[in-house]
């Protein structure tokens, strides 16, 4: 199985803030990366998927890089709404595996 | 609209079993394969494996071989996760989840609303 390092657990940001939340995987995995949006109680909601790719309706301040072993989501400027867990996701092999999740909170 | 709807709460005993309902709309069923994956209180998000509703073929995480069945009835548009031998660290909430993109296996976009599963004697 591919391992996953999501940095960091915890983000205490402040609404306008620039925010990045970075996934590093144990193998490559070209660019089968999806980042999913949690909140208390809800299901996840896909924000990005092939690493770069804004899933429809996700506003554009969320955007995604990387390939290969290191991938970012940024946040360029935080809002109330976005304060919530965030999940990255590998689908380039079996068995898929999840990120250990990075909470952002109100600092 | 795509809707997931996932049936409710279950409370049950260690060692018993336990399914969970999935019933989609809005979309050609048979189409996208669907997911499961579950989350323990206040744990993270981790994935059991999927079913492919046309073909009925599955593909599960190797944690839960042997304890899930996944399966479908075409009929009603509805897919379903069985977990057996239930011990307490299976508690949590369990969500069917489509795929995005037709007759293959990527990642999922539409979610259930989740399903709470409680083992506990």
């Amino acid at each position: 199985a591919i391992w996953m390092t999501q940095s960091p657990s915890l983000l205490s940001a402040s609404t306008g803030d620039r925010v990045t939340i970075s996934c590093r995987m144990s193998q490559g995995i070209s660019s089968y990366l999806a980042w999913y949006q949690q909140k208390p109680g809800k299901a996840p909601e896909l924000l990005i998927y092939a690493a770069s790719t804004l899933q429809s309706g996700v506003p554009s301040r969320f955007s995604g890089s990387g390939s290969g072993t290191d991938f970012t989501l940024t946040i360029s400027c935080l809002q109330s709404e976005d304060f919530a867990t965030y999940y990255c996701q590998q689908y380039y092999s079996f068995p898929q595996t999840f990120g250990q999740g990075t909470k952002v909170e109100i600092k | 609209q795509v809707q997931l709807v996932q049936s409710g709460a279950e409370v049950k005993k260690p060692g018993a079993s336990v399914k969970v309902s999935c019933k989609a709309s809005g979309y050609t069923f048979t189409g996208y394969y669907m997911h499961w994956v579950r989350q323990a209180p206040g744990q993270g998000l981790e994935w059991m494996g999927w079913i492919n509703p046309n073909s009925g073929g599955t593909n599960y995480a190797q944690k839960f071989q042997g304890r899930v069945t996944m399966t479908r009835d075409t009929s009603i548009s509805t897919a379903y996760m069985e977990l057996s031998r239930l011990r307490s660290d299976d508690t949590a909430v369990y969500y069917c989840a489509r795929d995005r993109l037709r007759d293959t296996v990527t990642t999922p976009d539409y979610w259930g609303q989740g399903t709470l599963v409680t083992v506990s004697s």
